[in-house]
């Protein structure tokens, strides 16, 4: 079955606690994505990746990290996580001129 | 930066009534894409138009692309229980490097 597989769906963290969160798609797509979505903000653009080793910072980059050493895992990487990264997090994954398949979500609480 | 506005925020609807929701967009686009989310889980994608692309269907979908008034609308006909979820708009932008970037959605509710 062709998927986003995210990892893991719910994750309560302490402020400053070095974070990863997968995300893994089997559908050899060239572009992936991070997004959170926010109450009121809706979904906004974290870090996207275009190919193998090529990554660009999307709306809300500050605070995040993401490495694409493999076409198929993109994760994100939170360094040093504070409250404000409360969020729910989607990564997704699209070849060139198609929709996006999303992941499941991850529910991230910073405390 | 936002890009697609969709409206209305919000609306509710009887069983079997048909839904409109619009989306305004600010930029060019190679195409616009419709996603549903039902609460707190992932957006799945229902449909894609692109912008030399004036109507799409896709079962009691209807997608229209007004690209000289920048706008699209999603018409959901006949409207079930189970349509209620939040609907939002996403545009593929033409300048090179540039992902989709979603409007704040819709949420419809259909109640029976």
């Amino acid at each position: 079955e062709a998927q986003v597989t995210q990892n893991p769906r719910y994750l309560i963290t302490v402020t400053g606690k070095k974070l990863t969160v997968t995300c893994s798609q089997n559908m050899n797509h060239e572009y992936m994505s991070w997004y959170r979505q926010d109450p009121g903000l809706g979904l906004r653009q974290i870090y996207y990746s275009m190919n193998v080793e090529v990554t660009d910072k999307g709306d809300v980059p500050e605070g995040y990290k993401v490495s694409r050493k493999e076409k198929r895992n993109f994760p994100l990487i939170l360094e040093s996580p504070s409250p404000n990264q409360t969020s729910l997090y989607f990564c997704a994954s699209r070849c060139t001129g198609c929709g996006y398949t999303f992941g499941s979500g991850t529910r991230l609480t910073v405390v | 930066s936002q890009q697609g506005e969709e409206d209305p925020q919000a609306l509710s609807i009887q069983e079997g009534e048909n839904a409109t929701m619009n989306c305004s967009y600010k930029t060019s686009i190679n195409n616009l894409q419709w996603y549903r989310q039902n609460s707190g889980r992932g957006l799945v994608h229902l449909i894609l138009i692109r912008s030399n692309e004036r109507e799409k269907h896709s079962g009691r979908l209807r997608v229209t692309l007004d690209t000289s008034k920048k706008s699209s609308s999603l018409l959901i006909t006949a409207s079930r229980a189970a349509d209620t979820a939040s609907y939002f708009c996403a545009t593929d932008s033409s300048q090179a490097g540039t992902a989709l970037i979603f409007g704040k959605g819709t949420t419809l509710s259909v109640s029976s």
